[in-house]
Protein backbone atom coordinates (compact mmCIF):
# COMPACT_ATOMS: atom_id res chain seq x y z
CA UNK A 1 0.00 0.00 0.00
CA UNK A 2 1.26 3.52 -0.42
CA UNK A 3 3.07 4.85 2.28
CA UNK A 4 3.85 8.39 3.66
CA UNK A 5 6.86 8.71 6.00
CA UNK A 6 7.04 12.16 7.95
CA UNK A 7 10.26 13.29 10.35
CA UNK A 8 10.70 14.27 12.84
CA UNK A 9 7.50 12.50 14.97
CA UNK A 10 8.47 15.02 18.10
CA UNK A 11 10.65 18.27 17.95
CA UNK A 12 11.23 20.87 20.62
CA UNK A 13 13.08 24.38 19.33
CA UNK A 14 13.58 27.73 20.80
CA UNK A 15 11.70 30.52 20.12
CA UNK A 16 13.00 32.39 17.24
CA UNK A 17 14.62 29.01 15.42
CA UNK A 18 13.28 27.53 12.64
CA UNK A 19 12.25 23.95 12.25
CA UNK A 20 11.68 21.62 9.19
CA UNK A 21 9.60 19.13 8.64
CA UNK A 22 9.70 16.23 5.95
CA UNK A 23 7.46 14.07 4.04
CA UNK A 24 7.99 11.60 1.48
CA UNK A 25 6.06 9.42 -0.49
CA UNK A 26 7.91 6.04 0.14
CA UNK A 27 6.09 3.71 -2.62
CA UNK A 28 4.22 5.88 -5.07
CA UNK A 29 4.80 9.48 -6.43
CA UNK A 30 2.97 12.09 -4.81
CA UNK A 31 1.66 14.75 -7.44
CA UNK A 32 0.14 16.39 -4.55
CA UNK A 33 0.71 17.26 -1.10
CA UNK A 34 -1.62 18.62 1.98
CA UNK A 35 -0.18 20.06 5.40
CA UNK A 36 -2.49 20.46 7.78
CA UNK A 37 -2.14 21.65 11.45
CA UNK A 38 -4.55 19.90 14.14
CA UNK A 39 -5.11 21.12 17.77
CA UNK A 40 -5.81 18.92 20.91
CA UNK A 41 -9.32 17.52 20.50
CA UNK A 42 -9.85 19.19 17.27
CA UNK A 43 -10.21 18.04 13.83
CA UNK A 44 -7.49 18.73 10.76
CA UNK A 45 -7.44 22.28 9.26
CA UNK A 46 -5.38 22.23 6.06
CA UNK A 47 -2.71 24.83 5.72
CA UNK A 48 -1.68 24.92 2.14
CA UNK A 49 -1.63 22.59 -0.48
CA UNK A 50 1.25 22.26 -2.91
CA UNK A 51 2.14 20.39 -6.31
CA UNK A 52 5.61 19.15 -7.64
CA UNK A 53 7.42 22.18 -9.13
CA UNK A 54 5.29 24.57 -8.12
CA UNK A 55 4.60 27.10 -5.34
CA UNK A 56 2.54 25.96 -2.63
CA UNK A 57 -1.59 27.34 -2.15
CA UNK A 58 -2.29 28.66 1.26
CA UNK A 59 -5.50 28.68 2.60
CA UNK A 60 -6.95 32.00 4.00
CA UNK A 61 -4.81 33.18 7.20
CA UNK A 62 -1.67 30.94 6.62
CA UNK A 63 1.27 32.73 6.33
CA UNK A 64 3.54 32.05 3.67
CA UNK A 65 6.13 33.40 4.93
CA UNK A 66 5.89 31.69 8.29
CA UNK A 67 4.92 28.39 6.81
CA UNK A 68 7.56 27.91 4.04
CA UNK A 69 6.60 25.22 1.75
CA UNK A 70 8.55 23.07 -1.02
CA UNK A 71 7.96 20.39 -3.38
CA UNK A 72 10.98 20.16 -5.38
CA UNK A 73 10.64 16.26 -6.11
CA UNK A 74 7.40 13.87 -6.35
CA UNK A 75 8.26 12.35 -3.47
CA UNK A 76 9.62 15.17 -1.15
CA UNK A 77 7.92 17.68 0.48
CA UNK A 78 8.82 19.91 3.31
CA UNK A 79 7.48 22.45 5.98
CA UNK A 80 9.60 25.11 7.50
CA UNK A 81 8.11 26.76 10.27
CA UNK A 82 10.70 30.37 10.97
CA UNK A 83 11.00 32.12 13.51
CA UNK A 84 8.65 29.94 15.24
CA UNK A 85 7.22 30.89 18.62
CA UNK A 86 5.27 28.90 21.22
CA UNK A 87 1.41 29.63 19.66
CA UNK A 88 3.22 27.66 16.87
CA UNK A 89 2.98 24.71 19.10
CA UNK A 90 0.88 22.12 17.44
CA UNK A 91 0.87 18.76 15.66
CA UNK A 92 1.61 19.36 12.00
CA UNK A 93 0.86 16.01 9.47
CA UNK A 94 1.32 15.93 5.94
CA UNK A 95 -0.95 13.60 3.49
CA UNK A 96 -0.09 13.15 -0.11
CA UNK A 97 -2.31 11.87 -3.26
CA UNK A 98 -0.23 10.67 -7.05
CA UNK A 99 -0.58 8.24 -9.05
CA UNK A 100 -2.53 5.64 -7.65
CA UNK A 101 -6.05 5.73 -10.05
CA UNK A 102 -7.98 6.54 -7.18
CA UNK A 103 -8.27 9.51 -4.82
CA UNK A 104 -7.41 8.05 -1.88
CA UNK A 105 -5.20 10.06 0.57
CA UNK A 106 -1.90 9.16 2.98
CA UNK A 107 -1.48 10.56 5.53
CA UNK A 108 1.99 11.02 7.41
CA UNK A 109 2.22 10.03 11.12
CA UNK A 110 2.79 13.63 12.06
CA UNK A 111 4.92 16.01 13.77
CA UNK A 112 4.77 17.48 17.41
CA UNK A 113 6.05 20.23 16.99
CA UNK A 114 7.00 22.37 20.64
CA UNK A 115 8.16 25.78 20.84
CA UNK A 116 10.06 27.03 23.76
CA UNK B 1 -19.03 26.97 0.97
CA UNK B 2 -18.78 23.21 1.83
CA UNK B 3 -19.56 22.11 5.20
CA UNK B 4 -19.26 18.69 7.31
CA UNK B 5 -20.62 17.97 10.36
CA UNK B 6 -19.92 14.66 12.39
CA UNK B 7 -22.13 13.76 15.91
CA UNK B 8 -21.84 12.85 18.08
CA UNK B 9 -18.45 14.25 19.08
CA UNK B 10 -17.59 11.27 21.76
CA UNK B 11 -19.21 7.90 22.28
CA UNK B 12 -18.18 5.81 25.09
CA UNK B 13 -19.60 2.36 24.49
CA UNK B 14 -19.38 -1.32 26.14
CA UNK B 15 -17.60 -4.10 24.32
CA UNK B 16 -19.80 -5.81 21.77
CA UNK B 17 -22.41 -2.86 21.61
CA UNK B 18 -22.89 -1.87 18.07
CA UNK B 19 -23.37 1.69 17.35
CA UNK B 20 -23.36 4.54 14.62
CA UNK B 21 -21.60 7.60 13.82
CA UNK B 22 -22.48 10.15 11.38
CA UNK B 23 -21.28 12.81 9.32
CA UNK B 24 -23.67 15.07 7.75
CA UNK B 25 -22.63 17.05 5.07
CA UNK B 26 -22.79 20.06 2.28
CA UNK B 27 -21.12 20.26 -0.69
CA UNK B 28 -21.56 21.21 -4.63
CA UNK B 29 -21.16 18.48 -6.12
CA UNK B 30 -19.16 15.11 -4.41
CA UNK B 31 -16.38 13.47 -5.99
CA UNK B 32 -15.87 11.62 -2.57
CA UNK B 33 -16.51 11.10 1.01
CA UNK B 34 -13.87 9.31 3.26
CA UNK B 35 -13.76 7.91 6.27
CA UNK B 36 -10.45 7.74 8.37
CA UNK B 37 -9.39 6.29 11.79
CA UNK B 38 -6.99 8.40 14.05
CA UNK B 39 -5.01 7.29 17.15
CA UNK B 40 -3.63 9.64 20.23
CA UNK B 41 -0.27 11.35 18.11
CA UNK B 42 -0.44 9.86 15.09
CA UNK B 43 -1.77 10.49 11.08
CA UNK B 44 -4.78 9.26 10.04
CA UNK B 45 -5.50 5.83 8.84
CA UNK B 46 -7.49 5.74 5.59
CA UNK B 47 -10.57 3.86 6.41
CA UNK B 48 -13.31 3.81 3.34
CA UNK B 49 -13.96 6.31 -0.02
CA UNK B 50 -17.75 6.43 -1.18
CA UNK B 51 -18.80 7.82 -4.08
CA UNK B 52 -22.13 7.54 -4.62
CA UNK B 53 -25.08 7.47 -2.80
CA UNK B 54 -26.47 4.15 -2.07
CA UNK B 55 -22.99 2.68 -1.85
CA UNK B 56 -21.94 0.62 0.74
CA UNK B 57 -18.43 -0.70 2.21
CA UNK B 58 -17.28 -2.65 4.76
CA UNK B 59 -14.13 -3.73 6.59
CA UNK B 60 -13.71 -6.36 9.66
CA UNK B 61 -16.47 -5.00 12.44
CA UNK B 62 -17.17 -1.31 10.47
CA UNK B 63 -19.46 -0.36 7.61
CA UNK B 64 -19.80 2.87 5.54
CA UNK B 65 -22.81 4.05 4.10
CA UNK B 66 -23.52 7.17 2.02
CA UNK B 67 -26.62 8.85 1.19
CA UNK B 68 -26.90 12.37 -0.75
CA UNK B 69 -26.83 14.30 2.39
CA UNK B 70 -25.03 12.04 4.80
CA UNK B 71 -23.16 9.25 5.45
CA UNK B 72 -22.81 6.71 8.35
CA UNK B 73 -20.01 4.72 9.93
CA UNK B 74 -21.71 1.44 11.66
CA UNK B 75 -20.00 -0.17 14.05
CA UNK B 76 -20.70 -3.69 14.89
CA UNK B 77 -19.81 -5.66 18.21
CA UNK B 78 -16.87 -3.11 18.58
CA UNK B 79 -13.96 -4.02 20.62
CA UNK B 80 -11.56 -2.38 22.87
CA UNK B 81 -8.96 -1.45 20.04
CA UNK B 82 -11.61 -0.05 18.24
CA UNK B 83 -11.33 3.02 20.69
CA UNK B 84 -10.26 5.81 18.52
CA UNK B 85 -11.10 9.54 16.80
CA UNK B 86 -13.24 8.68 12.88
CA UNK B 87 -12.78 11.61 11.31
CA UNK B 88 -15.00 11.64 8.14
CA UNK B 89 -13.83 14.20 5.07
CA UNK B 90 -15.33 15.36 1.58
CA UNK B 91 -14.13 16.15 -1.45
CA UNK B 92 -15.83 18.36 -4.03
CA UNK B 93 -15.64 18.46 -7.48
CA UNK B 94 -14.85 22.54 -8.26
CA UNK B 95 -12.14 21.99 -4.72
CA UNK B 96 -9.79 20.15 -6.87
CA UNK B 97 -8.31 17.28 -4.85
CA UNK B 98 -8.92 19.39 -1.21
CA UNK B 99 -10.58 17.42 1.45
CA UNK B 100 -13.05 19.14 3.53
CA UNK B 101 -12.56 17.53 7.62
CA UNK B 102 -15.60 17.12 9.89
CA UNK B 103 -14.87 17.51 13.47
CA UNK B 104 -14.33 13.72 13.90
CA UNK B 105 -16.42 11.51 16.98
CA UNK B 106 -13.66 10.35 20.16
CA UNK B 107 -15.04 6.80 20.50
CA UNK B 108 -14.38 4.62 23.69
CA UNK B 109 -15.15 0.84 24.14
CA UNK B 110 -14.70 -0.35 27.31
CA UNK B 111 -13.62 -4.15 27.85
Amino acid sequence: GAVVSQHPSRVICKSGTSVKIECRSLDFQATTMFWYRQFPKQSLMLMATSNEGSKATYEQGVEKDKFLINHASLTLSTLTVTSAHPEDSSFYICSASGDRGNYGYTFGSGTRLTVV
Amino acid sequence: EDQVTQSPEALRLQEGESSSLNCSYTVSGLRGLFWYRQDPGKGPEFLFTLYSAGEEKEKERLKATLTKKESFLHITAPKPEDSATYLCAVQAIRQGNKLTFGGGTRVLVKP
